[in-house]
């Protein structure tokens, strides 16, 4: 088992494109997490899928960030219009059911997403 | 508020020298913490969590209710523990995170 894939691992943007960051959950995992973490600071939680559905989003940003984790393929984060403050390291995890006192989380290496 | 607090951005020991990361939290429920340590270009991965009670790779970390900390210890740092350490607490199914403690390890 790879573990959490994140794609790509380093992604460069200019201001006002898109960034779409991919996240390949383990084998057998239903449940995704996106975390950013920004710079000096810890991680934040942003949203949480399951297959085909979004759970819950309250840590998402309300305008030009969307996630969606569809039926087959990874989970996607896209960020529209990209904007300096943008620019932080994503990181996903997932988990075989919701993350719990007996279920852990595995996390990927994260993308570091720089906007210039 | 929910929060988890790393004072230290940075720590740096001599080899063979006793280690001490530090974890503060506010969490109104009853807490489940975790350590976490990325490795140089590697993973987030689990280190320990405070349910088990158990030591790994030499690290205890012992949940102290009273004083709200969740201190990393290990007796006798070695060089292959140079990493970051994130401090966690769950709350339903999300982590929240320290800063991080960056620990240098020198020979």
């Amino acid at each position: 088992n790879a573990g959490v894939m994140q794609n790509p691992r380093h992604l460069v943007r200019r201001r006002g494109q898109e960034a779409r960051l991919r996240c390949s959950p383990m084998k057998g995992h239903s449940h995704v997490y996106w975390y950013r973490q920004l710079p000096e600071e810890g991680l934040k939680f942003m949203v949480y899928l399951q297959k085909e559905n979004i759970i819950d989003e309250s840590g998402m940003p309300k305008e030009r960030f969307s996630a969606e984790f569809p039926k087959e393929g990874p989970s996607i984060l896209r960020i529209q219009q990209v904007v300096r403050g943008d620019s932080a390291a994503y990181f996903c995890a997932s988990s075989s059911s919701e993350v719990g006192a007996n279920t852990e989380a595995f996390f990927g290496q994260g993308t570091r997403l720089t906007v210039v | 508020a929910q929060r988890v607090t790393q004072p230290e951005k940075l720590l740096s020991v001599f080899k063979g020298a006793p280690v001490e990361l530090k974890c503060n939290y506010s969490y109104s429920g009853s807490p489940e913490l975790f350590w976490y340590v990325q490795y140089s270009r590697q993973r987030l991965q689990l280190l320990l969590r405070h349910i088990s009670r158990e030591s790994i790779k030499g690290f205890t970390a012992d949940l102290n209710k009273g004083e709200t900390s969740f201190h990393l210890k290990k007796p006798f740092a070695q060089e292959e523990d140079s990493a970051m350490y994130y401090c966690a607490l769950r709350s339903n199914y999300q982590l929240i995170w320290g800063a991080g403690t960056k620990l240098i390890i020198k020979p």
